[in-house]
Parts: structure tokens; sequence; C-alpha cells
């Protein structure tokens, strides 16, 4: 079975700080995995795709099979990064399977 | 706003009523999904569609829960004789389901969700 695990429900650090978001999942094929980000009072949205490889807002996640990881890091955290942050995994078509998420909060 | 929109966006109901939500995806979108979210919990799947057709359904998807999509266009998720174990986020969500290169590339943009309360 399909499985995404986020094991902090909290994560605080400073203004500009280092950020890393941990994301591990269990799936013995090869699934895409993707971080989508819920700020306050407005929907889910995607943020990256591990088969995008791309930064966006500072963010980047890698994919390592051999951990089968896909942790989200910024090199900075700003305050607007306070959210609440999903990993998400998929199989070629089939629905998303979340994380129960983590709450990041970006201390000034 | 072309984004996908949800209606009602909050219901309170008593135990035993039936509610139907509605969701309306990106006009160009074939696909429809409809997640349920609980406080502290990732959304998680309920059934999908791809135009009208309803191809997977999850367990979680109770004989009460109904899903159509008659048109391929919006849906309607029927909840009957409710309970108070169904309160919950409800979530639809639509994508594009593309194939390039025999890879199917199909990013879910979701709406703000229905927020049931059953009491």
């Amino acid at each position: 079975a399909q499985r995404v695990t986020q094991p902090e429900k909290l994560l605080s650090v400073f203004k500009g700080a280092p950020v890393e978001l941990k994301c591990n999942y269990s799936y013995s094929g090869s699934p895409e995995l993707f971080w989508y980000v819920q700020y306050s009072r407005q929907r889910l949205q995607l943020l990256l795709r591990h088969i995008s490889r791309e930064s966006i807002k500072g963010f980047t996640a890698d994919l390592n099979k051999g951990e089968t990881s896909f942790h989200l890091k910024k090199p900075f955290a700003q305050e607007e990064d306070s959210a609440m942050y999903y990993c998400a995994l998929k199989r070629r078509n089939t629905p998303l399977v979340f994380g129960k998420g983590t709450r990041l909060s970006v201390i000034a | 706003d072309t984004g996908v929109s949800q209606n009602p966006r909050h219901k309170i109901t008593k135990r035993g009523q039936n509610v139907t939500f509605r969701c309306d995806p990106i006009s160009e979108h074939n696909r429809l999904y409809w997640y349920r979210q609980t406080l502290g919990q990732g959304p998680e799947f309920l059934t999908y569609f791809q135009n009208e057709a309803q191809l997977e359904k999850s367990r979680l998807l109770s004989d009460r829960f109904s899903a159509e999509r008659p048109k391929g266009s919006f849906s309607t998720l029927e909840i009957q004789r409710t309970e108070q174990g169904d309160s919950a986020m409800y979530l639809c969500a639509s994508s594009l389901s593309i194939m390039a290169s025999g890879l199917s590339t199909d990013t879910q943009y979701f709406g703000p969700g229905t927020r049931l309360t059953v009491l």
C-alpha cells in the first residue's frame, strides 16, 4: 500500500534560518511526488512536483529513491512561508495519497 | 475566477438528513476528484471521474455516499442519512490528464472546499 509520512506536525524556525520539511513514502514502484501548500484561509495549491525539478518560492525538493524521501528545503525562511505543507504521492492514473501535513511557523 | 469552485462553502445539518455538494471544475479539465479532510489529517481520496465516467471509489465511500458527473462538467456529491462522523471538509480537485511520451501528466487543482458539520 502507498503511504506518505510527515513526521513533524509542527515546525518552528526563525526568519532567515534554513527549513527542511521531511517526507518519507512507501511504494515499491516509481511514484510521482508532490508538495502542496495551504496558506491561511486559502485553498490547497501545488508548490512543486519532483518531475519538474524546479525551485518555487525558493523551495526545492529532491527525490531520494534509496531513502524513499522527498524532503522540502529552503535555505532562508521568510515569514510568508508560514503555512500548512502536505507531501503527496501518486502512481500513474491514480489519485493522490497525502501525508498528514506539517505546519511551518516562521518566527520574526 | 477560472479556478475550481465549490458550493456551498459551509453546511450545517442534523444527523439523518441528506446533503448535496456541488463542484465546478476548471472548464477544460477532464478529471474531477473528491477528497475528504478531517482535523489533523491530510486529504483522503473518495472518488474520481474521467469525463462522466466514475473510474475509482475509495473504501471510505460508504453506500450512503454517491457522486455523479452527468455531463462531464460539474459534479455532485450526495451524502444520505448523515452521521456525526461525516463532519469534515469535502474537497474537489480537477486536472487535465494528457499523455505525452507515454507519461500521464495530471496536476490537480483544488477548490476551496465545503465544510460539513453534522449535529
